[in-house]
């Protein structure tokens, strides 16, 4: 597809359960970035991917949090045991490289709800 | 470590009227600095950027941000609002070395009226 896209768009869980947050970037874009956006807390930086280098994870709040990408494209990000402060909107983000000045593009986000 | 103030949550201004969305931010080194647009469950979309240059740098939409070194800010502003730009404005910075991480401010809602 043209932009970044997100899967699902909703996301309805209970207290505890597991989910997963797909991200699939613009093709080509060698970094991935996630982001979460909540009320009073902003948007926040949670980890990103360049290439086959080691993720920077410097931005998950927990354990909980986890996040893969295979093959250099698709990502995944996984929350266990999900508690309600998780609820938010989860935003993923590409570029072309990571170098400081080039543009981040985003997806439409999934908006993540623990009951 | 590096941050971004968006000292305002809400600016109102009359459609026609000019608008300024302030930024200000802190950052160790060069700052590389962004604004983005959020309409209604939407996810961001880019407007401009400064990287180096002029210090005053266009964008979409007939937006426009002023660099300015010394006062560390990056105003968003546009000559003339529409109610179409109506919207959640945030802006964010990053720097060499820092990975292309952004920080973004708060966000400022911006309300165009008729």
């Amino acid at each position: 597809g043209a932009g970044v896209s997100q899967s699902p768009s909703n996301k309805v869980t209970e207290k505890g359960k597991d989910v997963e947050l797909r991200c699939d970037p613009i093709s080509g874009h060698t970094a991935l970035y996630w982001y979460r956006q909540s009320l009073g807390q902003g948007l926040e930086f949670l980890i990103y991917f360049q290439g086959n280098s080691a993720p920077d994870k410097s931005g998950l709040p927990s354990d909980r949090f986890s996040a893969e990408r295979t093959g250099g494209s698709v990502s995944t990000l996984t929350i266990q045991r999900t508690q309600q402060e998780d609820s938010a909107v989860y935003l993923c983000a590409s570029s072309s490289t990571t170098q400081a000045q080039v543009g981040q593009y985003f997806g439409a986000g999934t908006r993540l709800s623990v009951l | 470590a590096q941050s971004v103030a968006q000292p305002e949550d809400q600016v109102n201004v009359a459609e026609g009227n000019p608008l300024t969305v302030k930024c200000t931010y802190s950052v160790s080194g060069n700052p590389y600095l962004f604004w983005y647009v959020q309409y209604p469950n939407r996810g961001l979309q880019f407007l401009l950027k400064y990287i180096t240059g002029d210090n005053l740098v266009k964008g979409s939409y007939g937006f426009e941000a002023e660099f300015n070194k010394s006062q560390t800010s990056f105003h968003l502003k546009k000559p003339s609002a529409l109610v179409s730009d109506s919207a959640l404005y945030f802006c964010a910075v990053s720097f060499t070395g820092g990975g292309n991480k952004l920080t973004f401010g708060t966000g400022t809602q911006l309300k165009v009226e008729l």
